[in-house]
């Protein structure tokens, strides 16, 4: 089976970097992926990366994978008030058909 | 392009009476997905479509939940009956099928549903 594991809180000052973290224990994992959901909203996908790479950076967002230790991290730079939102990661592993497997989210609060 | 739009945005009912959410997906969309988010958890999948047909359904509680995607694009998620357990937001997705090994899902807002 599969199972994402996330911690529940974060909370940084404005300007600051954030590192949001996850653990996933599939290791046939295909994609990972990072979403954001603000209140009341639906699900925005933030970036994936591919399970053979170890680093993906996108403008403000760096996402590095640790296959060994099953560990995927999101690094947002220069953490603004607008980027407060819970952040998810999901996976999806080989014979999925491309189902999303969530964590439970973390909740980043940014401080002025 | 317009995004997944999903219907009604909230509802209130009585537990035992029955309730229906509609998805529209994004235009050439095969795939559709719903997932039902519970607060305080992530989105944990229902049924998967591709076109018309159900490629898993294997975690949609069937002796209340139905879905049907009739004609491969629309579709409707029905409860009958709602128990209070059923409170959660209803979310939809959908995606292309262009043959890659990666497939974005979009999400709609989502359909809150409160079950008293």
């Amino acid at each position: 089976g599969e199972d994402v594991e996330q911690s529940l809180f974060l909370s940084v000052r404005e300007g600051d970097s954030s590192v949001i973290n996850c653990t996933y224990t599939d290791s046939s994992s295909t994609y990972l992926y990072w979403y954001k959901q603000e209140p009341g909203a639906g699900l925005q996908l933030l970036t994936y990366i591919f399970s053979n790479m170890d680093m993906k950076q996108d403008q403000r967002l760096t996402v590095l994978l640790n296959k060994k230790d099953k560990h995927l991290s999101l690094r947002i730079a220069d953490t603004q008030t607008g980027d407060s939102a819970i952040y998810f990661c999901a996976e999806t592993w080989a014979g999925s058909a491309r189902q999303l497997t969530f964590g439970s989210g973390t909740q980043l609060t940014v401080l002025p | 392009e317009a995004g997944v739009a999903q219907s009604p945005r909230y509802k209130i009912i009585e537990k035992r009476q029955s309730v229906a959410f509609w998805c529209n997906p994004i235009s050439g969309h095969a795939t559709l997905y719903w997932y039902q988010q519970i607060l305080g958890q992530g989105p944990k999948l229902l049924i998967q479509f591709q076109n018309n047909g159900v490629v898993d359904d294997s975690q949609l509680p069937k002796d209340r939940f139905s879905a049907e995607r009739l004609k491969g694009v629309d579709s409707t998620l029905k409860i009958q009956p709602a128990k209070l357990e059923d409170s959660a937001v209803y979310l939809c997705a959908s995606s292309s099928t262009s043959g890659g090994a990666q497939e974005t899902q979009y999400f709609g807002p989502g359909t809150r549903l409160l079950v008293l």
